[in-house]
């Protein structure tokens, strides 16, 4: 199975500040890999698909980049609302396997 | 509007069963795979099983494989998690979650989530 991690595991930022979190996979996933924002108590919500595809709907200020094992979602200004914990996950093969999460607090 | 409606968890006892179902709405439900995805109490996110648009193929994480049957009545618009010989470490938040479309597998549309608990 492909296993993914991410770095950091926990960021604290302020509002404004532009965040990067970055994802790695075991072996080469191409452009399948996915990124989700999830708040407590709710449901994930994909931001960022094939890598680099932003999700209708989803604010410009997300954007993604890489392929093959390095990957990186960044936010180019923190916004209040995105204080939350972020997921990368891959789709190249199954198991479809998630990262363990980036949690981005205040600081 | 898409909607994931999941229904079924609940308390079992280790070695019980417990079947999760997944309502759909708002799309043609026999044109997308369907996903169960799982989150631990405060842990992260967990793929446990996937199914394509007529069944043909079915995946399962090595965690639940053996134990759990995944499938689905595209005439009711539904998908079932059948899940046997549950375990401690099952418990968790379930969600039902939707393919992008037939050429992406992240997954755009997600159920609020169900609460299975195994516990004595």
């Amino acid at each position: 199975d492909i296993q993914m991690t991410q770095s950091p595991s926990t960021l604290s930022a302020s509002v404004g500040d532009r965040v990067t979190i970055t994802c790695r996979a075991s072996q080469s996933i191409s452009n399948y890999l996915a990124w989700y924002q999830q708040k407590p108590g709710e449901a994930p919500k994909l931001l960022i698909y094939k890598a680099s595809s932003l999700e209708s709907g989803v604010p410009s200020r997300f954007s993604g980049s890489g392929s093959g094992t390095e990957f990186t979602l960044t936010i180019s200004s923190l916004q209040p609302d995105d204080f939350a914990t972020y997921y990368c996950q891959q789709y190249n093969s199954y198991s479809f396997t998630f990262g363990p999460g980036t949690k981005v607090d205040i600081k | 509007e898409v909607q994931l409606v999941e229904s079924g968890g609940g308390l079992v006892k280790p070695g019980g069963s417990l079947r999760l179902s997944c309502a759909a709405s708002g799309f043609t439900f026999s044109s997308y795979s369907m996903n169960w995805v799982r989150q631990a109490p405060g842990k992260g996110l967990e793929w446990v099983s996937s199914i394509s648009s007529r069944s043909s193929y079915i995946f399962y994480a090595d965690s639940v494989k053996g134990r759990f049957t995944l499938s689905r009545d595209n005439a009711k618009n539904s998908l079932y998690l059948q899940m046997n010989s549950l375990r401690a470490e099952d418990t968790a938040v379930y969600y039902c979650a939707r393919d992008r479309d037939y050429y992406d597998s992240s997954y755009n549309d997600w159920g609020q989530g169900t609460l299975v608990t195994v516990s004595s």
